[in-house]
């Protein structure tokens, strides 16, 4: 079965553009996370998706930052304005339910590089 | 804030020896997990622990939930060069919300 995809697989893109990351979740999961990993760091939350709930969007550095999930599947993270120290690998997750017993599954990540 | 801080930051061993690395947190965590990253993917779960004292093995990997909740250590036994990666420890956020904090990782690297 598939896994969690994401693409692009790299983006580098000019300070100041927009950029748009997207997420293919494992079919079934009704939880999709997005996490960045800046070079060397641990993985950093930034928005969590559970089914038709609100999103949890309290480790969204700022308002640049936003996500969407259409129709409980695919998942777009989008960073406006983009500013060099946005740049990192951008990993998302999906797992069957919210809870922490549910395993959560990840994609090979996004390496974004503003310039 | 719930830190995790994992040490020690790399290691290079020689094919054969055992490995230890270990996480601690100044926050009682009630879930440790352990995380293997290679280059260029996400990250992979290889042990979870749920309660305190646990020990869980998953082949040559051994895992400890330490008895304050306050730490766990993770070993490997006669490492191979496929273990090379970064390991994460990982805890499920303790204030109800959904997400995982990540320690910064061990990069650990074998020679063969």
């Amino acid at each position: 079965g598939a896994g969690v995809s994401q693409s692009p697989s790299n983006k580098v893109t000019e300070k100041g553009k927009d950029v748009e990351l997207r997420c293919d979740p494992i079919s079934g999961h009704t939880a999709l996370y997005w996490y960045r990993q800046s070079l060397g760091q641990g993985l950093e939350f930034l928005i969590y998706f559970q089914g038709n709930s609100a999103p949890d969007k309290s480790g969204l550095p700022s308002d640049r930052f936003s996500a969407e999930r259409t129709g409980g599947s695919v998942s777009t993270l989008t960073i406006q304005r983009t500013q060099q120290e946005d740049s990192a690998v951008y990993l998302c997750a999906s797992s069957l339910g919210g809870q922490p017993s549910n395993t959560q599954y990840f994609g090979p990540g996004t390496r974004l590089t503003v310039l | 804030g719930q830190q995790l801080n994992q040490s020690p930051q790399s290691m290079f061993i020689q094919e054969g020896e055992d490995v230890s690395m270990n996480c601690t947190s100044s926050s009682i965590f009630n879930t440790w997990l352990w995380y293997k990253q290679e280059p260029g993917e996400g990250p992979v779960l290889l042990i979870a622990l749920y309660k305190a004292g646990e020990l869980t093995s998953n082949g040559r990997l051994t895992a400890q939930f330490g008895i304050t909740r306050k730490d766990s250590f993770l070993n490997i036994s006669a490492s191979i060069p496929s273990d090379v990666g970064i390991y994460f420890c990982a805890g499920p956020d303790q204030t109800g919300a959904n997400n995982l904090f990540f320690g910064t990782g061990t990069r650990l690297t074998v020679i063969p």
